[in-house]
């Protein structure tokens, strides 16, 4: 059974411009959560899809949005990138029933160095 | 409220000794309570987990202890092993996790 599949797994872009992150979760999956994880601030939520909607929000800028496709594939994009975007990208995916968090699994994660 | 609180942030552990690592929560509407390990270049990888209507679940080398009156819960690693160095985080969550800052565990060979 295939995992979770970010890709890319490095990026390096520039101040100002944006970057699209893409999550394949494990088939059968329809919920795609993602999360920061930076050395100062550790793990923390972006946002939760499911069925192509965007179910639970964290408290991150508008800059950071995302979005799912009809098989469940979801990308995350981030505009106008700061030095602070700087992180591991995880996503992680779930059945997305009532007990959304039990099997939830994570990917490797996109590695993002903004310079 | 939305915190999880960990400790420590570092622990030394010798080969086949026990590592405790604690956790704290705030929101009593949590219900689900999982550790994670994470090695370098990886994501965290679930260990094991617990509900809040079990006082302890043990899986192989791996215990969590629960107590909900305390709110505290923490993860035993019996007889560690070097393999077993990584971070381990803590979490607690109903729709989303809300993490712990981490422990960076070394076994000494």
């Amino acid at each position: 059974k295939a995992g979770v599949t970010q890709t890319p797994r490095y990026l390096i872009k520039t101040r100002g411009q944006q970057v699209t992150l893409s999550c394949s979760p494990i088939s059968g999956h329809r919920s795609v959560s993602w999360y920061q994880q930076t050395p100062g601030q550790g793990l923390q939520f972006l946002f939760e899809y499911f069925s192509e909607t965007q179910r639970n929000k964290g408290n991150f800028p508008g800059r950071f949005s995302g979005r799912q496709f009809s098989n469940s594939r979801s990308e995350m994009n981030v505009s106008t990138l700061e030095l602070g975007d700087s992180a591991l990208y995880l996503c992680a995916s779930s059945h997305g029933g009532p007990k959304n968090l039990y099997g939830y699994t994570f990917g490797s994660g996109t590695r993002l160095t903004v310079v | 409220q939305q915190q999880v609180k960990q400790s420590p942030q570092s622990l030394i552990v010798q080969k086949g000794g026990i590592s405790i690592i604690n956790c704290a929560y705030e929101n009593t509407a949590f219900d689900y309570f999982p550790w994670y390990q994470q090695f370098p270049g990886k994501g965290p990888a679930l260990l094991i987990a617990i509900r809040p209507d079990v006082s302890e679940k043990k899986e192989g080398r791996f215990t969590i202890s629960f107590n909900k009156s305390a709110k505290q819960f923490s993860l035993h690693i019996m007889d560690s092993q070097p393999g077993d160095s990584a971070t381990y985080f803590c979490a607690a969550g109903t729709y989303k996790y809300i993490f712990g800052t981490g422990t960076r565990l070394k076994v000494l060979a």
